[in-house]
Parts: C-alpha cells; structure tokens; sequence
C-alpha cells in the first residue's frame, strides 16, 4: 500500500535532548513538509523539500533541522533549542507544490 | 495579514441538514484549493480538491471556488454525526516560487443527531 509512515507515534523528550520523528513515503512524491499543530490551533509549516538535498525553512524553523538525502526520507530533528516542542507533528507530501498532498499520521511530542 | 482565513466556529447543524463553510485567501495568484477533515487527534484526511471557477460535486460534499471574490467554500448535504470533525481549508499560494500549501485555522462542525 502506498502512503506517508510517520513514527514514533508517541515520543517523550526530555529537557536538553535532541530527537528525531521519522518520515517515510512510497508514493513518488517529489515534495515533502513538516507541520507542527498545537491544540485548537491550525498547521503551522517548519521545513519543507521539494527536491533531494534541497529544503526551506517554513514560518516556525527555529529550533528544527531536517534533511533530504533520499526522495523517501524527510526525518525532522527537534533540538533542544526549540523551547516548547510539546505539540503534534504531521508530514506530508504531494507530487509538485501545487497538487493534493497527503499526511502520516502523525508523532504527538511531549516534553517530560 | 493572515494568507487562508476560516471562520473558527463552531458550526452546529442537525443531522441531514446542509452545513456551509467558508474560506477566503489573499493570494489572487492561487490556483490550487482543498479541503481537509480532520477528526480529534487524527492526521487531517483530504476530502475535496478545485482548480477552477465554478462548483464540483463529490457525493454528499461540493466545493464552490471564486477566484473573484477570492473565496472557497464547502458544502456538506445530508450530514451526519460521522461529519463532526474540524474542516481546514488550504490554498497553494503561486505567487511563491516554492509552491507551498497555506492552511487556515479550520472550521470546527458539529452534526448532532
């Protein structure tokens, strides 16, 4: 089955540490982005691909790092000098810009 | 100046009644509009895409674009309790080289039986 897997589901970070939320996709798609959701609030955008080896800060990039070293993979790396990472992460990807893009289903972050 | 807006809501509507919602943006360069369900902590699930002026239809849901007026809507007949979910609009911004999607804040929608 084709589709966007995000992973952990659930990740716990402690103050001062750095973690990784996974980003896979199988559907070809030339584009990929990170969202961050807070409760209540819309997607706000962080990084986005839209080609291998190539990426843009979105609105929120601070405190983020990504890379694209293969069309599949888009991990996302919250360091510790995102101040409140506590949120829900969404990936995403579409063909090009300006189709339909589709989610994963999302890491819930929480800082402990 | 925010580029999708939404009314927040909440919308609440009775079951098999028609439940409107709206969406303007900023960009008149947009050219691509979609529609996306998301239900309490789920990932948001694209329910409708428009390119063009005009109304398309997609079973119980029909999207309605004018790039005049700069608005987007989506129209949901018959509704359910299955609808209750929150509804965010998003619009690809052309005027960027980069061609991202801007999401407003969503629509929350209540159908109650």
């Amino acid at each position: 089955d084709g589709g966007i897997t995000q992973s952990p589901k659930y990740l716990f970070r402690k103050e001062g540490q750095n973690v990784t939320l996974s980003c896979e996709q199988n559907l070809n798609h030339d584009a990929m982005y990170w969202y961050r959701q807070d409760p209540g609030q819309g997607l706000r955008l962080i990084y986005y691909s839209q080609i291998v080896n190539d990426f843009q800060k979105g609105d929120i990039a601070e405190g983020y790092s990504v890379s694209r070293e293969k069309k599949e993979s888009f991990p996302l790396t919250v360091t510790s000098a995102q101040k409140n990472p506590t949120a829900f992460y969404l990936c995403a990807s579409n063909l090009r810009g300006n189709t339909e893009a589709f989610f994963g289903q999302g890491t819930r972050l929480t800082v402990v | 100046q925010k580029e999708v807006e939404q009314n927040s809501g909440p919308l609440s509507v009775p079951e098999g009644a028609i439940a409107s919602l709206n969406c303007t943006y900023s960009d008149r360069g947009s050219q691509s509009f979609f529609w996306y369900r998301q239900y309490s902590g789920k990932s948001p699930e694209l329910i409708m895409s428009i390119y063009s002026n005009g109304d398309k239809e997609d079973g119980r849901f029909t999207a309605q674009l004018n790039k005049a007026s700069q608005y987007v809507s989506l129209l949901i007949r018959d509704s359910q309790p299955s609808d209750s979910a929150t509804y965010l609009c998003a619009v690809n911004n052309r005027g960027s080289t980069l061609g991202r999607l801007y999401f407003g804040r969503g629509t929350q929608l209540t159908v109650w039986p």
